[in-house]
């Protein structure tokens, strides 16, 4: 049963320290997507990586937050210095290839649940 | 800059009834449509999707309809059942390029 896995599940972290979410994408796939839920922006895109590249991090505020791949079963989201405003709810995802047809899709992990106090 | 937009944050349908939930789009030059259930505590999983070329697609209880002309996205659900109360993001791609999301709407089905 493959899936995207997530972690940590929840963290709870003082403001102004560093929090690291790690993400395993499903083997096989090339493209990894990290969201971010908020009530009122929903799911708002801060990166992605195809084949471990970045294309497209606009989404992330740069300078607290970074997003790398260091190998195609590893995906990392830090947050440096953390603030509270950051506490959301954090998703990865993965697919495959560079086109999309019908019945594919992207999948989602669990989320990793961010407070930071 | 939203992309995607989904105007009613909330849904409350009778068991039984059908479902509309509606999603706008900004961008023409989307290829696929799609939309995404979360539960609680969950990540969104896939629901149902369609392409820039069909107007309607047909899974079970679920339609998505497309209109292009209005940049507007909308799923059926008929008839509705208790365990179709989530959160529903519809999403849109452009082939090569990223997935957008709405802000979802949280669909309640009354027993």
């Amino acid at each position: 049963d493959a899936r995207v896995t997530q972690t940590p599940r929840h963290k709870v972290t003082e403001m102004g320290q560093e929090v690291t979410m790690r993400c395993q994408p499903i083997l096989g796939h090339n493209t990894v997507f990290w969201y971010r839920q908020t009530m009122m922006q929903g799911l708002e895109l801060l990166a992605y990586f195809r084949n471990r590249a970045p294309l497209d991090d606009s989404g992330m505020p740069k300078d607290r937050f970074s997003a790398e791949m260091p190998d195609a079963t590893l995906a990392t989201l830090k947050i440096q210095p953390s603030e509270p405003r950051d506490s959301a709810v954090y998703f990865c995802a993965s697919g495959s290839g560079t086109g999309l047809h019908s019945g594919n899709t992207i999948y989602f992990g669990e989320g990793s649940w961010l407070t930071v106090v | 800059d939203q992309q995607v937009k989904q105007n009613s944050p909330s849904l409350s349908v009778q068991e039984g009834r059908i479902s509309i939930l509606n999603c706008d789009y900004t961008n023409s030059m989307f290829d696929y449509f799609l939309w995404y259930k979360k539960y609680p505590a969950e990540g969104p999983t896939f629901l149902i999707s369609i392409s820039s070329i069909k107007d309607k697609n047909e899974d079970g209880r679920f339609t998505v309809f497309l209109n292009k002309s209005a940049k507007h996205l909308s799923l059926h659900i008929v008839p509705s059942q208790p365990g179709d109360s989530a959160v529903y993001f519809c999403a849109v791609y452009r082939t090569g390029n990223q997935f957008y999301f709405g802000t979802g709407t949280s669909l309640t089905v009354i027993p």
